[in-house]
Parts: C-alpha cells; structure tokens; sequence
C-alpha cells in the first residue's frame, strides 16, 4: 500500500517563529488531508488538498502531486499550536475517503 | 469535527469483556470510517461503511473485531473478549459520497482494558 512520511517528527519553537512540515508519499494520491491531533486528543482538519495551494489565517498548505509532496506552513506560531499534525492520502486504489496517516510531526510551541 | 458523534468518549473494561463503540456520521453522509491510534502512534485505518454493506474491512483484526452500520442507527464497532493490547482511542470518521473526499473525524473513544 501506500507510504507517508512526515518530517522532522519533532519540532520545539520559540512563540512567533515560522516552521515548514514536511508529507512525503510513495504513489499517487486523489486525497490528500492535513489535521491537527490537540493535547486532548482531538482530530481537528486543516486542509483537505489533494492538490494546490490553500491557506487558512496563518496557516497554508501546498501540495504537488506530480512529486508526490506536501507541504504544511505555519507562521507566527502560538503556544495553542501545539500538537501533533498529521498527513493523511488516500491513493488511488483505495476505496472512497479511506486514509494512510504519516507517523505524524510533534510541534511543542514554547511561550 | 463535532459532527461526527462517538460515544462514550471514555470505556473501561475488564480483560474478556465486550466493548461497543458508536458512531453517528455527520448529517448527509452515507459512508464511516473506523481508524484505531495506539499510543505514540499514528491512527490505522480498520474498516470502511456504507449503510448495511461492509466495503472494505482489509485492516480489522480477523478475529473478535466486527463492525456494523445498521439502515437504521449509528456504526457499532464490536470488540469481544478484549485484551490489554486493545487498549486504544478508536475514531470513527464520515464522508458523504462515494470516491475521495474530505473526511470529518470524531472525538473518539478512549478504550481502556484492566
């Protein structure tokens, strides 16, 4: 099946930076999600991008299907940003909105 | 997403006892989606739903795992007999059609196993 890997899996910034996660997956994709798992477990969605550009206050997303890439942008980061954020795909021959989450990138936001 | 209902939100249970997780999908969609997360770990996809029909359960354990997705009534996903190692938050996710589209997940629900 389908592989996702996420980069860096941990990442600690100072409140105000900017940070780059990276989703890298190994065949074609036609569902592509970014979440947000909350310190209380939650599963929040940031992007639905199977491909393109999309933003969203200060967060966007980018993803390039034909290099098997996506990418998640979070600016002036706040401490509420804290969490871990997963890339999900769904490949082509999968069934409908099935997903393959990445091991996911664990974001601490130090006031 | 608060419109995909899971509960109970916490389960405890004793080693050989069942658990019974629900789901109710958000309003209009027609398929669910059950993931497991271990702790530390990414969440697995199980099985998929459509009402009355199992479509594809590749990633549910062979033996005392079943779902269901009555014509009437929320998802059920069954553990019989549980073990420690079933310990784990179980989310329910939904969609409204078929073929790819954006997936809107629940809160989940936490199993512990004594």
């Amino acid at each position: 099946g389908i592989q996702v890997e996420q980069s860096p899996p941990d990442l600690i910034l100072q409140e105000g930076a900017n940070s780059t996660l990276r989703c890298n997956f190994s065949d074609s994709v036609n569902n592509l999600q970014w979440f947000h798992q909350n310190p209380w477990g939650q599963l929040i969605n940031l992007f639905y991008i199977p491909s393109g550009t999309k933003q969203n206050g200060r967060l966007s997303a980018t993803t390039v299907a034909t290099e098997r890439y996506s990418l998640l942008y979070i600016s002036s980061s706040q401490t509420t940003d804290s969490g871990v954020y997963f890339c999900a795909v769904g490949g082509r021959e999968t069934s409908g909105s099935r997903l393959t989450f990445g091991e996911g990138t664990q974001l601490t936001v130090n006031p | 997403n608060a419109g995909v209902m899971q509960n109970p939100r916490h389960l405890v249970r004793r080693r050989g006892q069942e658990a019974r997780l629900r789901c109710s999908p958000m309003k209009g969609h027609s398929h669910v989606y059950w993931y497991r997360q271990l702790p530390e770990e990414g969440l697995k996809f199980m099985v998929y739903l459509q009402k009355e029909n199992i479509i594809d359960e590749s990633g549910m354990p062979k033996e005392r795992f079943s779902a269901e997705f009555p014509k009437e009534g929320p998802s059920i996903l069954r553990i019989q007999q549980v073990v420690r190692g079933d310990s784990a938050a179980y989310f329910c996710a939904s969609s409204p059609q078929l073929g790819a589209a954006e997936a809107f997940f629940g809160q989940g629900t936490r199993l512990t196993v004594v």
